[in-house]
């Protein structure tokens, strides 16, 4: 059963950059899509980033360019880097595997537990 | 953006209920839409993909059904362990969004 454990630093300083990372056991990087997701309190969950084994990304544009996803395959983890964070950022951040079904069906098949994050001023 | 909108935000049922969660696309997305199940500190579990398709190890009381804008998701024979919060999200667009969630408590 694979399994996803992120892992971060808890609290982070506004305007710094914000670092996470996702170790995945009991199953293999490649061939999958990978993804981080965020909940802020109170709101919906929000996707912020995908990453294909091969390296190939997709961002949410709402992100602009502060975000960036990459994969280690040599150490069955992928990572996300988020720049310039404000207190809008605090939320609970998850990683999870995209799945790829056919021409045009995704779905989220294994999540982590999710990572508290707090931005302090 | 496709805009998710669930409803209710949160309802009460007793276990043996047969429950009901709506979830609304601000467009049309076919049948491109999944649901999740949360529990407090635990990680989301995926209960159906494409509307109305089962995922893996799931229990067949849960259902889906929907198309375009209009999308249900089922519960029939509430038990305990189902007390939980759920929510929708649409793949049509691989700009991902999720509706704001249905929290299911006991009455």
């Amino acid at each position: 059963q694979v399994q996803l454990q992120e892992s971060g630093p808890g609290l982070v300083k506004a305007s710094e950059t914000l670092s996470l990372t996702c170790s995945v056991s009991g199953g293999t990087v490649a061939s999958y899509y990978w993804a981080w997701i965020r909940q802020a309190p109170g709101q919906a969950l929000e996707w912020i980033a995908n990453i294909f084994y091969t390296g190939t990304t997709s961002y949410n544009p709402s992100f602009q360019s502060r975000v960036t996803i990459s994969v280690d395959m040599s150490k069955s983890q992928f990572s996300l880097t988020l720049n310039s964070v404000t207190a809008t950022d605090t939320a609970v951040y998850y990683c999870a595997r995209l799945i790829r079904m056919g021409a045009d069906s995704y779905f989220f098949d294994h999540w982590g537990r999710g990572t508290p994050v707090t931005v302090s001023s | 953006d496709i805009q998710m909108t669930q409803s209710p935000s949160s309802l009460s049922a007793s276990v043996g209920d047969r429950v009901s969660i709506t979830c609304r696309a601000g467009q049309s997305i076919g049948r491109h839409l999944n649901w999740y199940q949360q529990k407090p500190g635990e990680a989301p579990q995926l209960l159906i993909y494409d509307a109305s398709n089962l995922g893996s190890g799931v229990p067949s009381r849960f259902s889906g059904s929907g198309y375009g804008t209009h999308f249900s998701l089922t519960i029939t024979g509430l038990q305990p362990e189902d007390f939980a919060t759920y929510f929708c999200q649409q793949s049509s667009s691989t700009l991902f969004t999720f509706g704001g969630g249905t929290k299911v408590e006991i009455k």
